[in-house]
Order: C-alpha cells, then structure tokens, then sequence
C-alpha cells in the first residue's frame, strides 16, 4: 500500500517567508512525528501527534514553529519568517499507534532551503 | 538527557569486507533499540530492531545484539556489498508509556567499493 508522501519534495524560499510543509500519514496510522535533519544537528524530534492532538511540542525550536493535524490524517508543518538555520530536511513518520511496539514508518522528507 | 552515540563515518569498505559499527546509548529505563539506514536518495528505513536486553534484531545480513551491560548495539554483517552503500542510524526509543518518539545517533556514512 502507499506509504508516508511528503510534499513539496524541495522548497527554496527567502529569508523571512512562511512555508508550508505537508505530511499524509499511512492510512490508519492514529500517531505522527515530525523530525529535522540537518547539518552538524542530525535527526531531531520536533513534535508527535496521537490523533488531532499533540501532546509533545517540545521539540519545536522556537515559536516560528507550529503544526497542525487535521482529521486524524494530514499535518502542516508551518514556520513563520524563515532563517537560514531553518534549512534542513524535514521527516515526517506515521505509526500504526504511539507506543514503542509499533513501527515508525518515514516519508522521503522535505528538503528545505532559506535563501 | 537519554542520546545515542555512534562511531564516526565516513567508513569506506571493500566488497565483501566485515563490518562493524559500534553504537552505544543512554537511557533511563528499557529502551528499544532500532538501526536505520538511508539509502541514497531515499527515506529513512527500519533496519532492525530490539526490544530487551539479550535479544537480536536481523535483516538483510545485518545483525545486532542489545547488550544493556554494555548499554551497546552494534550493527554487524559478514560480507558487504555495494548495495549497502548508505548512512546508518542508531536509534532509541521506548521511555514514555504512550508515545515513542526516536532519539538518532548522527549516522555513520558507509561507502562500499568494488
């Protein structure tokens, strides 16, 4: 079946613009995470969502940060006024439920880059 | 805080060469423990995983033992091959009862070469 889809696949955008990252979980998938790989920082955990809800936010590295999840099924990944150090791949991965027994199943990403 | 620590790449290898990278952890508690690999151009996949101590998680060739005296999980396989070109996480997950988020090692980049 379809896995985890992320678009756009690349995003150039200027300093100081908001963008729109999207996320479709697999189908059924109730948990999603978002994570940020970049240069000299790895992968880092930015927030988990169980349904609509999110009850972890701490990994969000500022108040440009938010996200959102809608129906249970897609998340948007938002930051307002962009900096350089925004640039970065952004993962999501969806999982059947939270919980370390289930798998966590990663899209291809989003490869952002701040101009 | 819990982290994951892994050896430094890049690692460059010949085909059919033993390989080893060492990964080690700290954590509160019983974390599972997971391996991931990236191919080029590609998403992050499972490799294997762990989930107590003792066990041993196997894919594709690659083996990994969870040894919590050690609080270790290195990644091993026989014989590489060129396919396996690809950056290797270390990864845990496990100290919350509701949500599991992971918690990467930096990666370790392997080249294979024939």
């Amino acid at each position: 079946g379809a896995g985890v889809s992320q678009s756009p696949s690349n995003k150039v955008t200027e300093k100081g613009k908001d963008v729109e990252l999207r996320c479709d979980p697999i189908s059924g998938h109730t948990a999603l995470y978002w994570y940020r790989q970049s240069l000299g920082q790895g992968l880092e955990f930015l927030i988990y969502f169980q349904g609509n809800s999110a009850p972890d936010k701490s990994g969000l590295p500022s108040d440009r940060f938010s996200a959102e999840r809608t129906g249970g099924s897609v998340s948007t990944l938002t930051i307002q006024r962009t900096q350089q150090e925004d640039s970065a791949v952004y993962l999501c991965a969806s999982s059947l439920k939270g919980g370390n027994t289930y798998e966590q199943y990663f899209g291809p990403g989003t490869r952002l880059t701040v101009t | 805080g819990d982290s994951v620590t892994q050896m430094e790449g890049p690692v460059t290898l010949s085909e059919e060469a033993f390989l080893t990278i060492n990964c080690t952890y700290t954590a509160t508690g019983y974390p599972s423990l997971f391996w991931y690999v990236q191919y080029p151009g590609e998403g992050l996949q499972l490799l294997l995983k762990a989930t107590k101590a003792d066990d041993k998680g196997s894919n594709k060739g690659f083996e990994a033992t969870y040894r919590k005296e050690t609080t270790s999980f290195h990644l091993e396989k026989g014989s590489v091959q060129v396919s396996d070109s690809a950056v290797y996480f270390c990864a845990l997950s496990g100290m919350k009862t509701s949500y599991d988020k992971v918690i990467f090692g930096p990666g370790t980049s392997l080249s294979v070469i024939p």
